[in-house]
């Protein structure tokens, strides 16, 4: 059981929109920033986005994330079949003073 | 650009122990913290430890905390991963993964991974 919640999965066809949900708790998404992750099979998970709504160079604007409260939403636009993979929302926790993981949402674009 | 490679996988017994390795390269490596995190067979990511820019400060996990310790060479660009009493259930890749500030503010980078796998 993680300590942060996404849906199992998400699916859509190519060029619609989907969002992607990561609760938490005041201890962890409610008072730090969090971080997305794109993670395809066999290769390394790649940052997204990071201080809730910052992308990294390189990552195109179809990705966009947003924080309010103790929740966390990751979107994208303009689905292509190359996003298909897992996706990780990831923040700390003050009060286990660890890094804390949601269980991952797979992605399938239809 | 910013490189991290790991080392030091492997098959090895219930028990037994192993050392991982992860070169860095391409930053200043004395200026930021480092993690290690896994990903076992079918599951998600999980966090194992964080250790801060200096070494001063380290937080784990409770499921490799008192198994699992984690250091780091700064004048060596060289990150450690020693882990002790391997069990089934360690059997993962796993990652070395460079964080954006000096101690957990967020995982920017990630290297390739290396496998261990736990079996007699």
């Amino acid at each position: 059981q993680s300590v942060l919640t996404q849906p199992p999965s998400v699916s859509a066809a190519p060029r619609q929109k989907i969002t992607i949900s990561c609760s938490g708790s005041n201890f962890n998404i409610g008072s730090n920033y969090v971080s997305w992750y794109q993670k395809l099979p066999g290769t390394a998970p790649k940052l997204l986005i990071y201080d809730n709504d910052k992308r990294p160079s390189g990552i195109p604007d179809r990705f966009s994330g947003s924080k309010s409260g103790t929740s966390a939403t990751l979107g994208i636009t303009g689905l292509q079949a190359g996003d298909e993979a897992d996706y990780y929302c990831a923040t700390w926790d003050r009060s286990l003073t660890a890094v804390v993981f949601g269980g991952g949402t797979a992605l399938t674009v239809l | 650009q910013v490189q991290l490679v790991e080392s030091g996988g492997g098959v090895v017994q219930p028990g037994r122990s192993l050392r991982l390795s992860c070169a860095a390269s391409g930053f200043t490596f004395t200026s930021h913290g480092m993690h290690w995190v896994r990903q076992a067979p079918g599951k998600g990511l999980e966090w194992l430890v964080v250790i801060s820019y200096d070494g001063s400060k380290k937080y784990y996990a409770d499921s490799v905390k008192g198994r699992f310790t984690i250091s780091r060479h700064n004048s060596m660009n060289m990150l450690y991963l020693q882990m002790n009493s391997l069990r089934a259930e360690d059997t993962a890749v796993y990652y070395c993964a460079k964080d954006q500030g000096m101690v957990a503010t967020g995982i920017e980078y990630w290297g390739q991974g290396t496998l261990v796998t736990v079996s007699s």
